[in-house]
């Protein structure tokens, strides 16, 4: 049982460039979450979906975009790539987002923008 | 501004003793409190949670007290072994449009526990 599964788990990128975060989970969960962490912060909430073919915004979404076409997958792009976002990214899921349901996370992915 | 507070930045106790963490919030809507414990190059993995409506939880050598008067929330981990040893996040939940929830994190605790 893989659970959340992140792809992939390292990457450089040049300022400008694009590329794209891929978030699996096994779990059937129908909410699925991005998170950035940088050094000395928690976590913050870039987007989520509540479902297949749904996204919404979280605390800190511009210079990212996200969709969720499977249930299974929620992908985070980035269009062109800025130092700033020089972070470490959480994938999580849950089953429901209420009363409290914990959410599973992923291993994280580290992305360095020179 | 920062909803959710945990003012020690580490902690450090020996094995077998008690380890307390800290957790302070502002936001009174907030109905459950949760505690995450993250191993480095790991994602953060759920320990226990509390709502809003009680005031202790209890799950083997963790425990959960929530002090909502004084919106504060306190681990406890009894008794400490080397493999806590993590950074612990204190979460509390709050309802967003369309009746879902999302997280709210601390910056976290990093917890030492010396053999």
């Amino acid at each position: 049982n893989a659970g959340v599964t992140q792809t992939p788990k390292f990457r450089v990128l040049k300022t400008g460039q694009s590329m794209t975060l891929l978030c699996a989970q096994d779990m059937n969960h129908e909410y699925m979450y991005w998170y950035r962490q940088d050094p000395g912060m928690g976590l913050r909430l870039i987007h989520y979906s509540v479902g297949e073919g749904t996204t919404a915004k979280g605390e800190v979404p511009d210079g990212y975009n996200v969709s969720r076409l499977k249930k299974q997958n929620f992908l985070l792009g980035l269009e062109s790539a800025a130092p700033s976002q020089t972070s470490v990214y959480f994938c999580a899921s849950s089953y429901d987002a209420t009363g409290g349901q914990p959410q599973h996370f992923g291993d994280g992915t580290r992305l360095s923008i020179l | 501004d920062q909803q959710v507070k945990q003012n020690s930045p580490s902690l450090s106790v020996q094995e077998g003793r008690i380890s307390i963490l800290n957790c302070d919030y502002t936001n009174s809507m907030f109905d459950y409190f949760l505690w995450y414990k993250k191993y480095p190059a790991e994602g953060p993995t759920f320990l226990i949670s509390i709502s809003s409506i009680k005031d202790k939880n209890e799950d083997g050598r963790f425990t959960v007290f929530l002090n909502k008067s004084a919106k504060h929330l306190s681990l406890h981990i009894v008794p400490s072994q080397p493999g806590d040893s993590a950074v612990y996040f204190c979460a509390a939940s709050a309802m967003v449009q369309g009746g879902s929830e999302k997280l709210v994190f601390g910056k976290g605790t990093k917890l030492t526990v010396n053999p």
